[in-house]
């Protein structure tokens, strides 16, 4: 079965302290693989799309990275602003996208 | 600015009433989704629309109808028959059908429904 964990559930970081959150599945033939910010009462907001083991791609404070098995969402540096859930999607040869619980980022100043 | 408009942002229900949330988009996307959004789960697909006057059911579709008879607006009716309606409903858009490579979901800022 079809299946995307995200760890932890929620990080509590202070500004500066830079970590990654972690998106692991298991899909049928990845299609794709999104991550979405989403703050609280809001719908969430695309962030990157990663196609294939080894990619990675970069915004602002935030890099995203691909295995075969994982992604990481690193955090460089963060700030106040950073703070939100972040959710992972996983899309399979089906076209179907399965989503993860989404990890809660706190970053104090 | 184009975007994804859902109304009421919040609706209270009696048990036993039907209500229908709406979803405008002015992307001119061709697919429009319905999710459900519960503490602690990943979002859950209710119902999906390629095309004009087409939808398929979700994964949890049971409870839930909707119609697509503008490409702009795909409203979404809670029916009594939902056991559990009380959620975050979250309507989302892509420029193509079944989400190809260069086309992730746009979400609107969700409608929060507490039935009582």
């Amino acid at each position: 079965e079809d299946q995307v964990t995200q760890s932890p559930e929620a990080l509590r970081l202070q500004e500066g302290e830079s970590s990654s959150l972690n998106c692991s599945y298991t899909v049928s033939g990845l299609r794709g693989l999104f991550w979405y910010r989403q703050d609280p009462g809001k719908g969430p907001e695309f962030l990157f799309t990663l196609y294939s083991a080894g990619e990675e791609k970069e915004k602002e404070r935030l890099k995203a990275t691909l295995t075969k098995k994982e992604s990481f969402l690193h955090i460089t540096a963060p700030k106040p602003e950073d703070s939100a859930t972040y959710l992972c999607a996983v899309e399979d040869q089906g076209g179907k996208l399965i989503f993860g619980q989404g990890t809660e980022l706190s970053v104090k100043p | 600015d184009g975007g994804i408009t859902q109304s009421p942002k919040y609706l209270f229900r009696k048990e036993g009433q039907n209500v229908t949330l709406s979803c405008e988009q002015n992307l001119n996307h061709d697919a429009m989704y319905w999710y459900r959004q519960d503490p602690g789960q990943g979002l859950r697909l209710i119902y999906y629309s390629q095309i004009v006057n087409d939808f398929q059911k979700g994964d949890i579709a049971e409870g839930y109808s909707v119609s697509r008879e503008k490409k702009e607006s795909f409203p979404l009716t809670v029916t009594s028959a939902q056991k559990n309606p009380t959620a975050f409903y979250l309507c989302a858009s892509s420029e193509e059908a079944l989400r190809a490579h260069n086309s992730p979901l746009h979400f609107g800022n969700g409608t929060r429904l507490t039935v009582t």
